[in-house]
């Protein structure tokens, strides 16, 4: 596709459900990340994929997050059993290659997550 | 592990003014380091880079950045701020040689007064 693609764009929720994200990266696009922006707290890692290597999970905040890239393309971001604080918006993005490896990262629009 | 600090959670300038992002970051090992934009109601977008080379790199929009190893500083300025650079700025770092993440800053909101 033209861009990261990420749906659903906005996601309302109850607090106990669990709801799943999607990101179509930009074709070709070895490498994907999510990060989750909140107010105030910035963007905030949570895990990132690179080819057929093992996920960098590091920066899931529970168990409760889990995420994962089928065919090296499409990804779903699971949250189980959501809560208030999960409210935020989830971005996902991709590059060619590695941050290392001087490639930049092209962000979707997001999803936005409200949990009441 | 690396780390970015964004003095100022908001900078408000006037129309014309100098703009001036501060960054700072940590890292064990020679970073990239990067300025993402956004825009309301859009998606982040790249501003500008420093990866090796000149340590004062230019952007898109007429920003400019300079890497000082000496301070750990990658500040972002503009000459004349233009009420279309009010927007949320992000600095990053990567480590330069490794298989990380960007890691970000928590942002600046940059307002521009007529």
């Amino acid at each position: 596709g033209a861009g990261v693609s990420q749906s659903p764009s906005n996601k309302v929720t109850e607090k106990g459900k669990d709801v799943e994200l999607r990101c179509d990266p930009i074709s070709g696009h070895t490498a994907l990340y999510w990060y989750r922006q909140s107010l105030g707290q910035g963007l905030e890692f949570l895990i990132y994929f690179q080819g057929n290597s093992a996920p960098d999970k590091s920066g899931l905040p529970s168990d409760r997050f889990s995420a994962e890239r089928t065919g090296g393309s499409v990804s779903t971001l699971t949250i189980q059993r959501t809560q208030q604080e999960d409210s935020a918006v989830y971005l996902c993005a991709s590059s060619l290659d590695l941050p290392s490896f001087n490639e930049k990262l092209f962000f979707g629009s997001g999803t936005q997550l409200s949990v009441l | 592990a690396q780390s970015v600090t964004q003095l100022g959670s908001h900078v408000s300038v006037s129309e014309g003014a100098l703009v001036l992002l501060r960054c700072n970051y940590s890292s064990s090992v020679p970073p990239y380091l990067f300025w993402y934009v956004q825009y309301p109601n859009q998606g982040l977008q790249l501003l500008l880079k420093y990866t090796t080379g000149a340590t004062l790199v230019k952007g898109i929009n007429g920003f400019e950045a300079e890497f000082k190893k000496s301070e750990t500083s990658f500040h972002l300025t503009k000459p004349s701020a233009h009420m279309s650079d009010a927007a949320e700025y992000f600095c990053a770092v990567s480590e330069r040689s490794g298989n990380t993440p960007l890691v970000f800053g928590k942002g600046t909101r940059l307002s521009v007064i007529a």
